[in-house]
């Protein structure tokens, strides 16, 4: 069966500073694997995606992803944080078959500090 | 492209009544949908999947009866919360997919509240 695990239900970072949030993944296949944010009583945004392709995926607002089929990982990283990346983020992977089921991680909540 | 709204996108109602949340998909044909609960502060549940003119599939611990999905057509999802209760208070998302994709695309998600 599939599933996700996010390590740090929080993360804290100054402005500026770098960003990880970390996710490992089980999967008894090939998976594909999603980050999602969720701003506060907001829908959720896709913000990559890894579907077997290129091993470091590139998202929106500066934020990547490397799938790391080793390590059964697939962290989110930016450079850089801006106050407006805090939020919440999912780390999301897609069940095999049927309908493509998506199974979410617990979710990080991202703090940004000035 | 691949707009996803839901309607309304907060509601209130009183114990014991039934509420519809409406779910369309803009500007494509979504074979499949889904309907999803989340919690205060936790992650998103899977409730349901739906198809388009066939039953729903629910998962495991959801009650079908209360919980009612209509996919009428490859444009709108319906989600009626029967009899609602307290505890059902709770903010619904739907998502859309093509089917061929694995990516579905979310709603900006419906905050109920029955008092």
């Amino acid at each position: 069966a599939q599933s996700v695990t996010q390590l740090d239900s929080h993360v804290s970072v100054s402005e500026g500073t770098p960003v990880l949030l970390r996710c490992n993944y089980s999967s008894s296949y090939s998976p594909s694997l999603f980050w999602y944010v969720q701003h506060p009583n907001k829908g959720l945004q896709l913000l990559l995606k890894y579907t077997s392709a290129a091993t470091l995926v590139k998202g929106i607002n500066g934020f990547e992803a490397e799938f790391k089929k080793s390590e059964t990982s697939f962290h989110l990283t930016k450079p850089s944080a801006h106050m407006s990346d805090a939020a919440e983020y999912f780390c999301v992977v897609s069940v095999a078959g049927g309908y493509n089921k998506l199974i979410f991680g617990a979710g990080t909540r991202l703090a940004v500090h000035p | 492209g691949a707009v996803v709204s839901q309607h309304p996108s907060w509601v209130i109602c009183k114990s014991g009544t039934s509420v519809k949340i409406e779910c369309r998909s803009l500007d494509f044909q979504a074979t499949t949908m889904f309907w999803y609960r989340q919690f205060p502060k936790q992650s998103l549940m899977l409730m349901a999947t739906s198809n388009e003119g066939s039953k729903a599939t629910y998962e495991q611990g959801v009650e079908k009866d209360k919980f009612l999905i209509n996919h009428a057509s490859l444009t709108l999802s319906t989600l009626t919360v029967t009899s609602a209760h307290p505890e059902d208070s709770s903010f619904y998302i739907c998502s859309a997919s093509t089917g061929g994709s694995y990516e579905q695309y979310f709603g900006p998600g419906t905050r109920l509240t029955v008092t």
